[in-house]
C-alpha cells in the first residue's frame, strides 16, 4: 500500500525566511503533485513532477524530486504571508487513484 | 476557477438520512474523481468514473454510491449517514482516463452530520 508522509505538519516561519517542506512517498510512483489549499477553498495544483531529478520553481516555491529516494521537496524562499495556505503533496502510482500526505499548515508571520 | 462546480456548497442534515452532491466536470472532460477530506482521515480518494462508467474505487463506504451520466455530470449518494462522515467532499475532474492527466478540483461540498 502506498504511503505518502509529509513534514512538518505545521510551520510558523517569519517573512523573509526560507524553508523546506518534505513529501516522503513509501514505493515508486509515476508522478508527484503539489497542491496549495487556503483554508475552507479548494485544491490549487502547483506543480506536477515527472521524473527523477525534476525542479520546477514558481514565484517562491521550487518543487524537487528524488525518485531514488522516495522524496519530493517544496522550498520556499523568502516567505511572505500571500504563502499561508496548507500544501499537500499526492503521488500517483500507474493507476487511476491520487494518495495524498497529510499535509503541511503553513503560516507566515510578519 | 478551476471549471468545476459542485452543488450544493453546504449540505447540515440528520444521522440517517441521504444526500447527494453534484458535481459538473470541466468542459472536454471525460473523468470525475471524488474525494472526502476530514479533520482525522486527512484527504482521501473515494471513486472515479470516466465516460459513463466506474474506473477505480478507493475507500469508498458501501453506504457510499456514484454514478456519472451521460453529459458527465457526476453524483455522489451517501445514505444511512452518521456523524463521522461530516467532512468536505470534493470532486474533480481530468481529460483522460488515468491520474496521469492533471486534475482540476472543484469548490467542494462542505457536509455536516448533526
Amino acid at each position: 500500500e502506498l504511503k505518502v508522509e509529509q513534514n512538518p505538519l505545521f510551520l510558523s516561519m517569519q517573512e523573509g525566511k526560507n524553508y523546506t517542506i518534505y513529501c516522503n512517498y513509501s514505493t515508486t510512483s509515476d508522478r508527484l503533485y503539489w497542491y496549495r489549499q487556503d483554508p475552507g477553498k479548494s485544491l490549487e495544483s502547483l506543480f506536477v513532477l515527472l521524473s527523477n531529478g525534476a525542479v520546477k520553481q514558481e514565484g517562491r516555491l521550487m518543487a524537487s524530486l528524488d525518485t531514488k529516494a522516495r522524496l519530493s521537496t517544496l522550498h520556499i524562499t523568502a516567505a511572505v504571508h500571500d504563502l499561508s495556505a496548507t500544501y499537500f503533496c499526492a503521488v500517483d502510482k500507474a493507476g487511476n487513484m491520487l494518495t495524498f500526505g497529510g499535509g503541511t499548515r503553513l503560516m507566515v508571520k510578519p | 476557477d478551476s471549471g468545476v462546480t459542485q452543488t450544493p456548497k453546504h449540505l447540515i442534515t440528520a444521522t440517517g438520512q441521504r444526500v447527494t452532491l453534484r458535481c459538473s466536470p470541466r468542459s472536454g472532460d471525460l473523468s470525475v474523481y471524488w474525494y472526502q477530506q476530514s479533520l482525522d482521515q486527512g484527504l482521501q480518494f473515494l471513486i472515479q468514473y470516466y465516460n459513463g462508467e466506474e474506473r477505480a474505487k478507493g475507500n469508498i463506504l458501501e453506504r457510499f454510491s456514484a454514478q456519472q451520466f451521460p453529459d458527465l455530470h457526476s453524483e455522489l449518494n451517501l445514505s444511512s449517514l452518521e456523524l463521522g462522515d461530516s467532512a468536505l467532499y470534493f470532486c474533480a475532474s481530468s481529460v483522460g482516463e488515468t491520474a496521469a492527466y492533471e486534475q482540476y478540483f472543484g469548490p467542494g461540498t462542505r457536509l455536516t452530520v448533526t
